[in-house]
């Protein structure tokens, strides 16, 4: 099994285009979550979705949206990028969280954006 | 609001010396927790959770609710342990669950 994998691993923009990263999961996980890295701010959520066709706003959601058309991919989009959104993304899955249990979460390897 | 602190941005030892990296939380609910690493040029990947009790790595941690705190720790550092170490908390939201990460905290092992 692959895991988690993110398209593209490496991405130079101009401010003001627009690019959509790819995530995908092999897992069959109902949940996934999009992160940004910045240094010293730790890993903020995005955006997330609990399953197919449904998406959720996370800590820091302005300027990107998000697609859930299949189960195994998620993807994010930068529609006008800007100098604040370089950073590195991450990417997770995981189960459902039970009654009494919140399962693991498995990250991709990221995918470094800088946008001049 | 739930949050995760992890006061030091860099922890520098000594190869054989014990390691404590700090964590407290704040939440108003039942907590769970986790430690999760990033070794250089890798993906984050869980290292313990609170619910398990067990050691992974020579490295453990235990939850303490009154101090709300979940300290990682190691007796002797190795080389190897060298990595960003993030704390996290799980929280219910919208039907789904959500982790919070603290800042993270760089362990540097000298040797």
């Amino acid at each position: 099994n692959a895991g988690v994998t993110q398209t593209p691993k490496f991405r130079v923009l101009k401010t003001g285009q627009s690019m959509t990263l790819l995530c995908a999961q092999d897992m069959n996980h109902e949940y996934m979550y999009w992160y940004r890295q910045d240094p010293g701010m730790g890993l903020r959520l995005i955006h997330y979705s609990v399953g197919e066709g449904t998406t959720a706003k996370g800590e820091v959601p302005d300027g990107y949206n998000v697609s859930r058309l299949k189960k195994q991919n998620f993807l994010l989009g930068l529609e006008s990028a800007a100098p604040s959104q370089t950073s590195v993304y991450f990417c997770a899955s995981s189960r459902p969280q039970s009654m009494t249990v919140s399962y693991e979460q498995y990250f991709g390897p990221g995918t470094r954006l800088t946008v001049t | 609001a739930q949050r995760v602190t992890q006061p030091e941005k860099l922890l520098s030892v000594f190869k054989g010396a014990p390691v404590e990296l700090k964590c407290n939380y704040s939440y108003s609910g039942s907590p769970e927790l986790f430690w999760y690493v990033q070794y250089s040029r890798q993906r984050l990947q869980l290292l313990l959770r609170h619910i398990s009790r067990e050691s992974i790595k020579g490295f453990t941690a235990d939850l303490n609710k009154g101090e709300t705190s979940f300290h990682l720790k190691k007796p002797f550092a190795q080389e190897e342990d060298s990595a960003m170490y993030y704390c996290a908390l799980s929280y219910s939201g919208a039907g789904s669950y959500q982790l919070t990460f603290g800042k993270g905290t760089k362990l540097s092992v000298i040797p």
